[in-house]
């Protein structure tokens, strides 16, 4: 079976830069996917990363390392918007989707 | 861009009632479609995937004939929740797998939040 372990909770100041981790534990590995989702509202997809390395799209970088099964999601330049919850995810064989347990982030001024 | 939609967006139902609830992508064909459940300040939890033409197939834990999964088109699948009781309350989310040339991309609907009294 697949489970993924993030950090509960992140707090850090507008501005800064935060680095959520992930740890996964896959019996395939199909890459490793970085959701956000503001309270109330869907996960919208942020990234994906299928091989080693650092994988930028504007202000967020996703990170992974296969022989480690750790990934992260690293924010920059934050803003009060940015605050909400963070999931990994890996897909199995069939594509289904296995999340993390979330890691909630809140952006103070 | 491929676009999600989930209807209805909020429901409040009765104890023993049945809820429906539609998920439709807009501007592109989805042969496959999952369905998630999150409750509060929880992740979200897989409970079925639904494949155009075919049965559901269900994650372990979930009642099948509670939940009733059906694919008819390549555009919609909807779920049913039957004899629907305050514990079923939740966010229902839908999702749809995006085909493109690497990865897996899936496009989530906006969810439908059920409250059961």
């Amino acid at each position: 079976g697949q489970s993924l372990e993030q950090p509960s909770e992140v707090t850090a100041v507008e501005g800064a830069i935060v680095q959520i981790n992930c740890t996964y534990q896959t019996s395939g590995f199909y890459g490793l996917s970085w959701y956000q989702q503001h309270d109330g509202g869907a996960p919208t997809f942020l990234s994906y990363n299928a091989l080693d390395g650092l994988e930028e799209t504007g202000r967020f970088s996703s990170f992974l390392s296969r022989s480690d099964s750790y990934g992260y999601l690293l924010l920059q330049e934050l803003q009060m918007k940015d605050s909400a919850s963070y999931f990994c995810a890996v897909p199995d064989s069939s594509y289904k989707l296995i999340f993390g347990s979330g890691t909630r982030l809140l952006v103070r001024p | 861009g491929a676009v999600v939609s989930q209807h209805p967006s909020r429901v409040i139902c009765k104890s023993g009632t049945s809820v429906k609830i539609e998920c439709r992508s807009l501007d592109f064909q989805a042969t496959t479609m999952f369905w998630y459940r999150q409750f509060p300040k929880q992740s979200l939890m897989l409970m079925a995937t639904s494949n155009e033409g075919s049965k559901a197939t269900y994650e372990q834990g979930v009642e099948k004939d509670k939940f009733l999964i059906n694919h008819a088109s390549l555009t919609l699948s909807t779920l049913t929740v039957t004899s629907a009781h305050p514990e079923d309350s939740s966010f229902y989310i839908c999702s749809a797998r995006v085909l493109r040339g690497e990865g897996n991309e899936q496009f989530f609907g906006p969810g439908t939040r059920l409250t059961v009294l």
